[in-house]
């Protein structure tokens, strides 16, 4: 079964740093595009970024960009996004996706989530 | 930016409904629109690809038609395990979702 799992939400103060972790398994993860997806409490969904298969490519939102980093590991079969500058409006469930049809993206495996929480 | 607009923001109908929600592009999107559902506490499903393609093992009663600006998602009857909140998402460049439908019963 295609799972995606992923780790490293945390509480973090304003200014700080999370690197958040995916792992892959059940699916040919080097064959696929890979992204972040994030919700907010209440809110609707939000793209966040993405790295095509090979690791050569990243796209980011304009909300993240400059502040954020995704990267893989293709031996590992991970996926990675570091989030610097954090902000209270970076506070989100951090989905980790497979990108089935990039770069017509369409997201059609998903992590269960992971919690960062940005407050002092 | 172009702007996704999901209509309406929130519905309530009965079981057997013909249920109907609209997503608008702000320009010309052709067909590169994907719509999604999403369960209270669990991750979203991908429900409908490249504006009116089903994903395998979604219902029938799921689908999907549009192009350019305007898009419908539409569930035929009503069902009990479609109560969610539905996304609309775009392709063209970069990714950008609609602000959600919840579906209520």
């Amino acid at each position: 079964e295609e799972d995606l799992v992923e780790s490293g939400g945390d509480l973090v103060q304003p200014g700080g740093s999370l690197r958040l972790s995916c792992v892959a398994s059940g699916l040919t993860f080097t064959a696929y595009a890979m992204g972040w997806v994030r919700q907010a409490p209440g809110k609707g969904l939000e793209w966040v970024s993405t790295i095509t298969a090979d690791g050569t490519v990243t796209w980011y939102a304009d909300s993240v960009r400059g502040r954020t980093t995704i990267s893989r590991d293709n031996s590992g079969n991970m996926v990675f996004l570091q989030l610097n500058g954090l902000r209270v409006d970076d506070t989100a469930t951090y989905y980790c996706v497979r990108d089935k049809n990039y770069p017509r993206d369409a997201f059609d495996v998903w992590g269960r989530g992971t919690i960062v929480t940005v407050s002092s | 930016d172009i702007q996704m607009t999901q209509s309406p923001s929130s519905l309530s109908a009965s079981v057997g409904d013909r249920v109907i929600i609209t997503c608008q592009a702000s320009r010309d999107i052709t067909n590169h629109l994907n719509w999604y559902q999403q369960k209270p506490g669990k991750a979203p499903k991908l429900l409908i690809c490249d504006g009116s393609n089903l994903e395998t093992g979604v219902p029938s009663r799921f689908s999907g038609s549009g192009y350019g600006t305007f898009f419908t998602l539409t569930i035929s009857s009503l069902q009990p395990e479609d109560i969610a909140t539905y996304y609309c998402q775009k392709h063209d460049s970069l990714p950008i979702f609609g602000g959600g439908t919840k579906v209520e019963v």
